[in-house]
């Protein structure tokens, strides 16, 4: 158990539709990350928060859309999805220091169905 | 950010130990090696990281080389529980920055029993 929580597990939805994907980090992590993996492309860097700000960015659809709330946990919405958006989707948690910023903690991940 | 070279796959019979090479010829002074593993269709887990000198923790050891263009993963008694990619990932860490991982193809290790 990483101690990083992902809910909810599995979610199966139609296109066109907008889901809510949400996060909780390891007590006292600041950064949050989150990771989209599909069949065809692998794992790939959606966004990252620290402490409730932006602070980097990936491969993210302009559809999608994530925040980080002042209790630190975060929400990824996922809007007018399309079939291609089915995937599992990671949350991870970091702590703060330099080495260690690599040192990410993962959740159980958020299977998408889009159908 | 310096590239990585994995193989695609390994087997390892259960019980010895399995090494898994990573070849990073461009690394620059401040770079960090990492390893992860993902179980399938699990959350990636860290396992390690070094930057010049070998390391050792209680899942692994990261042995680097001298010039630093190349480690080691080495799993010392492998058990069909760690069937599962292997990721090879080179960054420096800087504050106030995204610290986003990339994650390549990675080595698919294989235990067998």
């Amino acid at each position: 158990d990483s101690g990083v929580t992902q809910t909810p597990k599995h979610l199966i939805t139609a296109t066109g539709q907008r889901v809510t994907l949400r996060c909780s980090p390891r007590s006292g992590d600041l950064s949050v990350y989150w990771y989209q993996q599909s069949l065809d492309q692998g794992l790939q860097f959606l966004i990252q928060y620290y402490n409730g700000e932006e602070r980097a960015k990936g491969n993210i659809l302009e559809r999608f859309s994530a925040q980080q709330f002042p209790d630190l946990h975060s929400e990824l919405n996922l809007s007018s999805l399309e079939l291609g958006d089915s995937a599992l989707y990671f949350c991870a948690s970091s702590v703060r220091g330099r080495a260690l910023l690599y040192e990410q903690y993962f959740g159980p991940g958020t299977r998408l169905t889009v159908t | 950010d310096a590239k990585t070279t994995q193989p695609p796959s390994m087997d390892c019979a259960e019980g010895r130990a399995a090494n898994l090479p990573c070849n990073h010829s461009t690394i620059s002074g401040n770079e960090y090696v990492y390893w992860y593993r993902q179980i399938h269709s699990q959350g990636p887990q860290y396992i390690i990281h070094g930057l010049k000198n070998n390391e050792t923790n209680e899942m692994a050891s990261l042995i680097i080389t001298e010039d630093r263009k190349s480690s080691t993963l080495i799993l010392p008694h492998a058990t069909l529980r760690d069937t599962a990619v292997y990721y090879c990932i080179v960054r420096v860490p800087v504050n106030n920055a995204g610290n986003m991982l990339t994650f390549g193809g990675g080595t698919r290790l294989m235990v067998k029993p």
